[in-house]
């Protein structure tokens, strides 16, 4: 069975300082993970994949596979980073995981002023 | 094109009707995906079709049903609902294979009356 787990179902910091929004993952095999962000009133979208290790908006993501986690982190929070973020595993192709995207219960980033 | 599409964007139905959401791609995606999603929840996962044929279907009861015409087209019939399933209706398309990402749509918004 594959699960992820966002311990925060809010989290609120002032612009400039830094966030992380932590992910944690139990899967057995080789997990593929990503994290997706919805802003208010847009679709859900791609924010970051671990296997191309990029940044993207200032935010990075590292998985940590000893301690099962894929925590996104951003040195300086900014007022249009606030959205809702899900943290998602795929459990890899083959059998009944084929194409099965697994979600946190996601965590919702206020950035204030 | 590099977005997902949905019609209608809302979709107001009776319990007795019988109605059809509409999902296209053009990014030459194998994979297309249904999901639910309630309100400041994760998407759940409905069903899964790959090279046009479904691979997965998570259970969803009868009063919905997939259907894929071809690679770039996905349907989701929807007979006799219930209050319960109103939600947003995301599809979504990725390659299936190799690189595991999805991309969404913006989604039906459905009430069930």
């Amino acid at each position: 069975a594959q699960r992820v787990t966002q311990p925060e179902k809010l989290l609120s910091v002032f612009k400039g300082a830094p966030v992380e929004l932590k992910c944690n993952y139990s899967y057995s095999g080789s997990p593929e993970l990503f994290w997706y962000v919805q802003y208010s009133r847009q679709r859900l979208q791609l924010l970051l994949r671990h296997i191309s290790r990029e940044s993207i908006k200032g935010f990075t993501a590292d998985l940590n596979k000893g301690e099962t986690s894929f925590h996104l982190k951003k040195p300086f929070a900014q007022e249009e980073d606030s959205a809702m973020y899900y943290c998602a595993l795929y459990g890899g192709a083959g059998g009944t995981s084929y194409g099965k995207l697994t979600f946190g219960q996601g965590t919702i980033l206020t950035v204030h002023p | 094109d590099t977005e997902v599409t949905q019609t209608p964007k809302h979709l107001v139905m009776g319990m007795t009707n019988k109605k059809s959401l509409k999902c296209e791609q053009h990014m030459g995606h194998r994979a297309m995906y249904w999901y639910k999603q309630k309100a400041k929840k994760p998407p759940e996962l409905m069903f899964v079709y790959s090279y046009e044929k479904l691979s997965i279907n998570e259970s969803v009861p009868s009063r919905f049903s997939p259907e894929c015409p071809n690679s770039s087209l996905l349907n989701l019939h929807l007979h006799a609902l219930q209050p319960e399933d109103s939600a947003l209706y995301l599809c979504a398309s990725g390659e299936g294979q190799g690189t595991y990402e999805q991309y969404f749509g913006p989604g039906t918004r459905l009430t069930v009356t």
